[in-house]
């Protein structure tokens, strides 16, 4: 089935470590994004990428990598750096054209203990 | 991409029509009018977008009004599982970089 992929659906860290969260889709879709959730809150723009090679940050960048090496992943590390980072993290993916309907996949809850 | 506005929460009673409303009145003439809706734990769901003319689907029905400042969900036959929140949101023709502004949408409540 086509869809967008996420792993590790829970995930626990410790302080001070590095983590990455994965993200694979085979809709063949250009653009591709990172979102944090918090909750009861909306989605808050990380990283979105529209072209292999290629990203740009979003709102809430400070904290996070990616890289888009492939049109199909697109990882999210979250580092050290971010200073709150248990939350729900979504990617989605869209087409670059008219309508631009973004997909999610089915989240990863990081908590740091 | 314009600020939607919906209500914080609304109960349907199951088997009957959900009218899910959301106030866009700042939308430009390039927008598009989105639905989603999320599910606890979840992530969400896209369920119908529009334009300026009414669209239906298998899921829902999307009602605009003439002069686009407005809109309405319909889910005609509300199930338990329609339970969710849903976001009224607008993205721009051919040009989203993705910075959807979801808000806090509206938490529907089906009841038997």
């Amino acid at each position: 089935d086509g869809g967008i992929t996420q792993s590790p659906k829970y995930l626990f860290r410790k302080e001070g470590q590095n983590v990455t969260l994965s993200c694979e889709q085979n809709l063949n879709h250009d653009a591709m994004y990172w979102y944090r959730q918090d909750p009861g809150q909306g989605l808050r723009l990380i990283y979105y990428s529209q072209i292999v090679n290629d990203f740009q940050k979003g709102d809430i960048a400070e904290g996070y990598s990616v890289s888009r090496e492939k049109k199909e992943s697109f990882p999210l590390t979250v580092t050290s750096a971010q200073k709150n980072p248990t939350a729900f993290y979504l990617c989605a993916s869209s087409t670059q054209g008219s309508g631009n309907t973004i997909y999610f996949g089915e989240g990863s809850w990081l908590t740091v203990v | 991409d314009a600020k939607t506005t919906q209500p914080p929460s609304m109960d349907c009673a199951e088997g009957r029509a959900a009218n899910l409303p959301c106030n866009h009145s700042t939308i430009s003439g390039n927008e598009y009018v989105y639905w989603y809706r999320q599910i606890h734990s979840q992530g969400p769901q896209y369920i119908i977008h529009g334009l300026k003319n009414n669209e239906t689907n298998e899921m829902a029905s999307l009602i605009i009004t003439e002069d686009r400042k407005s809109s309405t969900l319909i889910l005609p036959h509300a199930t338990l599982r329609d339970t969710a929140v849903y976001y009224c949101i607008v993205i721009s023709y051919g040009g989203s970089q993705g910075n959807l502004i979801f808000g806090k949408g509206t938490k529907l409540s089906v009841k038997p």
